[in-house]
């Protein structure tokens, strides 16, 4: 299986600040066709997962231009660029590209 | 708008079988070039794929289930179902289910609301 991995696991934020979120796999998530296979989501306090990024870069349906994803083959990275109170909560990144898809462990963003 | 609502047993004893349902709204179950997917959620191992069906019907399992994982769907009550056998408390987790927008870019769009389902006896 790809094992995923986040830092960090835990993030004080100022709103107006920028934050970012790094994940890493243990495979390359590049696939033949070009795209990276890392989508991004996040877990608002008591609500499901939503999808934020999908295929490395590509902004969800409704998601904030704020949220940026970027990065190749094994590392990647979700940046917030200006933190809003409601971007509070778990982001999570997983890797599509073969079964059996995987998460990583998750990054708690709170506000300072 | 894409609906999912899991349903099912709250609690469920030990060595017995988890058993729920998804149930879809807004779109066909038994259309298009998507997947329909159980995803569980536990304090101790995160967020955990469970497995898919895809609309013709042909499934794939996350192998550390070890076999007891089966996956059906119903296109006539556009529901699909999760059968979890000889359970444990470590299959304690809230399970959702997902649409996987398949494509050739597996991503899951539309959420269901989530069930706590608790092994114990």
């Amino acid at each position: 299986d790809i094992v995923m991995t986040q830092s960090p696991l835990s993030l004080p934020v100022t709103p107006g600040e920028p934050a970012s979120i790094s994940c890493r796999s243990s495979q390359s998530l590049l696939h033949s066709n070009g795209y990276n296979y890392l989508d991004w989501y996040l877990q608002k306090p008591g609500q499901s997962p939503q999808l934020l990024i999908y295929l490395g870069s590509n902004r969800a349906s409704g998601v904030p231009d704020r949220f940026s994803g970027s990065g190749s083959g094994t590392d990647f990275t979700l940046k917030i660029s200006r933190v809003e109170a409601e971007d509070v909560g778990i982001y999570y990144c997983l890797q599509p590209l073969q079964p059996p898809f995987t998460f990583g462990p998750g990054t708690k963003v709170d506000l300072k | 708008q894409v609906q999912l609502q899991e349903s099912g047993p709250g609690l469920v004893e030990p060595s017995q079988t988890l058993s729920l349902t998804c149930t879809v709204s807004g779109v066909s179950i038994s259309s298009g070039d998507v997947y329909w997917t159980w995803i569980r959620q536990s304090a101790g191992k995160g967020l955990e794929w469970m497995g898919r069906i895809y609309t013709g019907g042909t499934t794939t399992y996350n192998p550390s289930l070890k076999g007891r994982v089966t996956i059906s769907s119903d296109t006539s009550k556009s529901q699909f179902s999760l059968k979890l056998t000889s359970v444990t408390a470590a299959d304690t987790a809230v399970y959702y289910c997902a649409r996987d927008t398949g494509g050739g870019a597996t991503r899951f769009d539309y959420w269901g609301q989530g069930i706590l389902v608790t092994i114990s006896s």
